[in-house]
């Protein structure tokens, strides 16, 4: 079956440090990774993706296959980074968009 | 620029109601669907459509129904709200169904079944 996994519920930083949120997937194919965030009384809007292979908000994200990882990093964290992120497969051919629990990223001044 | 709109944004209802949750789309995206969000469990979907006309159920869709007549339109029903069904709901629509699109959310729907 398919599954998203991230193991965190809450992580909690001080500016400037790094950042590393957690994501292991289950999927037999060829998957396809996303992350997304939702900041504090916004909508959840696409943060980055895999195929993609880009650094948005200076955040990057490396798929490692023989992990079954799409570990979200960020080198310095800012006060600004703190949000809800949620990392999500997209099944192929089935028309679904499968999201882990979700971690919250607290980023202390 | 709209992008995705649902209504209401809060709404309380008692055990028993039934309510209908709106959400439209002018981006004219054939792929929209609707999530429930709860703490712990993160965005589980509840139905989703891939087009006008098609509908399909997700991982909990039990107490919800759906339509989708036009392209643009996805409202998601409660028939007999349950106290279970307190959540907060997202509606999203992509352009395409899977594959390295990107999915738009609305704001949300805070509900809650007194």
């Amino acid at each position: 079956a398919q599954r998203v996994t991230q193991p965190e519920k809450l992580l909690s930083v001080f500016k400037g440090a790094p950042v590393e949120l957690k994501c292991n997937y289950s999927y037999s194919g060829s998957p396809e990774l996303f992350w997304y965030v939702q900041y504090s009384r916004q909508r959840l809007q696409l943060l980055l993706r895999h195929i993609s292979r880009e650094s948005i908000k200076g955040f990057t994200a490396d798929l490692n296959k023989g992990e079954t990882s799409f570990h979200l990093k960020k080198p310095f964290a800012q006060e600004e980074d703190s949000a809800m992120y949620y990392c999500a497969l997209s099944v192929f051919n089935t028309d679904k968009l499968i999201f882990g629990t979700g971690t919250r990223l607290q980023v202390f001044p | 620029n709209a992008g995705v709109t649902q209504t209401p944004k809060f709404q309380v209802l008692k055990t028993g109601q039934s309510m209908t949750l709106q959400c439209a789309q002018d981006m004219n995206h054939e792929y929209m669907s609707w999530y429930r969000q709860d703490p712990g469990m993160g965005l589980r979907l509840i139905h989703y459509s891939v087009g006008a006309g098609i509908t399909d159920q997700g991982e909990v869709p039990n107490g919800y129904n759906v339509s989708r007549s036009t392209t643009e339109d996805f409202p998601l029903r409660l028939l007999s709200a349950a106290p279970s069904q307190t959540s907060v709901y997202f509606c999203a629509s992509s352009p395409r169904a899977t594959g390295s699109t990107e999915a738009f959310f609305g704001q949300g729907t805070r509900l809650t079944v007194v």
